[in-house]
């Protein structure tokens, strides 16, 4: 069985700052990991995943993600956050061979000016 | 082009109603997914549908839930006589592959229905 458990509802970080979003994971089988994010009135939109390969991913908006197998995460990060990066961001693993993704309760990302 | 499309934004209905929730795919997506948001909870997978078929809906509550997805026009989730619980944010999602997780796999999710029992 998977699971996903994302540390932080609420996550505040002034613009220009260091952007880290924790998700830790469970699987009994090779994961496949995902970052979505989900603006105001809009539909989640895919970040970045991780598949098999290259441990360190890059998506969208300069945010990049690590996979960590010894430590069962798969962070997101973005080096310097913008207002514009506000928004809610959910982190899924999906057993490979399943569309069926294990959501986490998703963060908040607040940045302030 | 436009996105996955679901409607009505905002459901609210009393408890023993009917909930009938629409999602429209992105052009050209024949496989459509239907996810629930309970509060504090992350998204739950509920049902898969291909063109006029259910391949898996292993997700979906025994009873009262159902849905469909026609050759003509959108899926749709439908909830039978309402309870509280039922009180969720309800998310489609579609693709242009057969879901089978491949490295391919995208995912196109829609902004959600929240429904709201009274």
């Amino acid at each position: 069985a998977q699971s996903v458990t994302q540390l932080g509802s609420h996550v505040s970080v002034s613009e220009g700052a260091l952007v880290l979003l924790r998700c830790n994971y469970s699987s009994s089988v090779p994961p496949y990991l995902f970052w979505y994010v989900q603006y105001p009135n809009q539909g989640l939109q895919l970040l970045l995943k991780y598949t098999t390969g290259a441990t360190l991913v890059k998506g969208i908006n300069g945010f990049e993600a690590e996979f960590k197998k010894s430590e069962t995460s798969f962070h997101l990060t973005k080096p310097s956050a913008h207002m514009s990066d506000a928004a809610e961001y959910f982190c899924a693993v999906s057993a490979s061979g399943t569309y069926k993704y294990i959501f986490g309760t998703g963060t908040r990302l607040k940045v302030l000016a | 082009n436009a996105g996955v499309m679901q409607n009505p934004r905002h459901l609210v209905r009393r408890r023993g109603q009917e909930a009938r929730l629409r999602c429209s795919p992105m052009k050209g997506h024949s496989h459509v997914y239907w996810y629930r948001q309970l509060p504090e909870e992350g998204l739950k997978f509920m049902v898969y549908l291909q063109k006029e078929n259910i391949i898996d809906e292993s997700g979906m509550p025994k009873e009262r839930f159902s849905a469909e997805f026609p050759k003509e026009g959108p899926s749709i989730l439908r909830i039978q006589q309402v309870v509280r619980g039922d009180s969720a944010a309800y998310f489609c999602a579609s693709s242009p592959l057969p879901g089978q997780g491949g490295i391919n796999e995208k995912l196109f999710f829609g902004s959600g229905t929240q429904l709201s029992v009274l």
